[in-house]
């Protein structure tokens, strides 16, 4: 029983095209993150949801949109996709927003743009 | 600009040996700092984390040191077992662990027979 589900695992598609990413939880968590990591491995924070409310917005261009339904899902939407965007995206829970040792991945969606 | 640094990106150590991975941070404003291990295809989870109150911790076969002047952590894994081959990051946080959280970019362990 998956506790971070990610879907799609992998997604191809052309510049200039808007996707979707899309994360549940099913551990009860408050708070929800998506995470980027590049092609350097580089692993960095785009974005925290609280219960639903948006706590962190790193400095991620305004074509990225994070949408939570409710405080099990949180979806991540991508308009008009660029080169630069392909990448592993993670989505991560937590119980409360910092519980660092207690925060759980999902296994990662594969952008890539061509 | 990279506040956490692993600079071995791979490490390779023999079954039953110790392996040491390293961390060095710049941001004298973390004072919480974990380790992930990641297998392939899926993704990171928490190992171990230490307070800057604190210059050890111990859980089983890994230990995390903290040597705060330096601005630097170890991850002890012994013995070494295959199924330790993974990537392992170190992560830093600032403000007793709330805010975000900083990763490295990993180092690649494996562990051979």
């Amino acid at each position: 029983d998956t506790a971070v589900s990610q879907t799609p695992k992998y997604l191809v598609t052309q510049m200039g095209n808007d996707k979707s990413i899309k994360c549940e939880q099913n551990l009860g968590h408050d708070t929800m993150y998506w995470y980027k990591q590049d092609s350097k491995k580089f692993l960095k924070i785009m974005f925290s949801y609280n219960n639903k409310e948006l706590i962190i917005n790193e400095t991620v261009p305004n074509r990225f949109s994070p949408k939570s339904p409710d405080k099990a899902h949180l979806n991540l939407h991508i308009n008009s996709l660029e080169l630069g965007d392909s990448a592993v995206y993670f989505c991560a829970s937590s119980p409360v927003g910092g519980a660092w040792d207690t925060q759980y991945f999902g296994p990662g969606t594969r952008l890539t743009v061509l | 600009d990279q506040q956490v640094k692993q600079n071995s990106p791979s490490l390779s150590v023999q079954e039953g040996r110790i392996s040491i991975l390293n961390c060095d941070y710049t941001n004298s404003m973390f004072d919480y700092f974990l380790w992930y291990k990641k297998y392939p295809a899926e993704g990171p989870t928490f190992l171990i984390s230490i307070s800057s109150i604190k210059d050890k911790n111990e859980d089983g076969r890994f230990t995390v040191f903290l040597n705060k002047s330096a601005k630097h952590l170890s991850l002890h894994i012994v013995p070494s077992q295959p199924g330790d081959s993974a990537v392992y990051f170190c992560a830093a946080s600032g403000k007793g662990g709330g805010n975000k959280l900083t990763f490295g970019t990993g180092t690649q362990l494996k562990v051979e027979l």
